[in-house]
């Protein structure tokens, strides 16, 4: 089946440095993916759409500035956590498509466990 | 988006069969119903998908309501590994946009698989 994998799976980071996560797909090219926030205990909150050669699309209430997303390849997309805070610390998961249409299972990886001191 | 109604909680037994409702009232006629799951640390798992008709994988059943407005997600035998959170999610085109097919996360239900 499809793979994303992301990378890194963890990480702990000062407060006020930036921290890149990076998500591939590993056996398919995807048109779209997904950043997604979650914090204990709640569900998944969509960050932003991130769209191969295009400026990603943020939801309402995410600061673009602060949360950069680089979509380059097909096969890539970035997330950079800049001037980490403390409130920053969550579970930051990522997922892909090979297209944009509702009919296409989206595939995630394993997320990533930031913590900011 | 279209939303989805899901109990907070079911429990099952281990070997037993499991059916998870959703409810989506709102559902357009473009929009695909998705269930994924979660296991604590771990991003979700696609688990089926559908858009009318009945659909079966080695995972798992969904059945869809005649309109469209609910649907079940049937496990057949339900075993400790299948204890997650499962998300029932419409996915939808967003028209307009570069936002197509993003999926809205509920709270979902929570399995509980009894050994």
């Amino acid at each position: 089946g499809a793979v994303v994998s992301q990378h890194p799976s963890r990480v702990i980071c000062k407060s006020g440095t930036s921290v890149k996560i990076e998500c591939r797909s590993l056996d398919f090219q995807a048109t779209t993916m997904f950043w997604y926030r979650q914090f204990p205990k709640q569900s998944l909150m969509l960050m932003a759409t991130s769209n191969e050669g295009s400026k990603a699309t943020y939801e309402q209430g995410v600061e673009k500035d602060k949360f950069l997303i680089n979509h380059a390849s097909l096969t890539l997309s970035t997330l950079t956590v800049t001037s980490a805070h403390p409130e920053d610390s969550s579970f930051y998961i990522c997922s892909a498509s090979w297209d944009r249409g509702s009919s296409s299972p989206l595939h995630f990886g394993n997320g990533t466990r930031l913590t900011v001191t | 988006d279209a939303k989805t109604t899901q109990p907070n909680s079911m429990e099952s037994n281990e070997e037993e069969p499991v059916h998870l409702p959703c409810n989506h009232s709102t559902i357009s006629g473009t929009d695909y119903i998705h269930w994924y799951r979660q296991l604590p640390s771990q991003g979700p798992e696609y688990v089926i998908h559908g858009l009318t008709s009945n659909v079966n994988n080695r995972m798992a059943s969904l059945a869809i309501a005649e309109d469209r407005k609910s649907s079940t997600l049937i496990l057949h035998r339900a075993t400790l590994r299948d204890a997650a959170v499962y998300y029932c999610i419409l996915r939808g085109v967003v028209a307009g946009g570069t936002s197509y097919g993003k999926l809205t996360f509920g709270q979902g239900t929570i399995l509980t698989v009894h050994p």
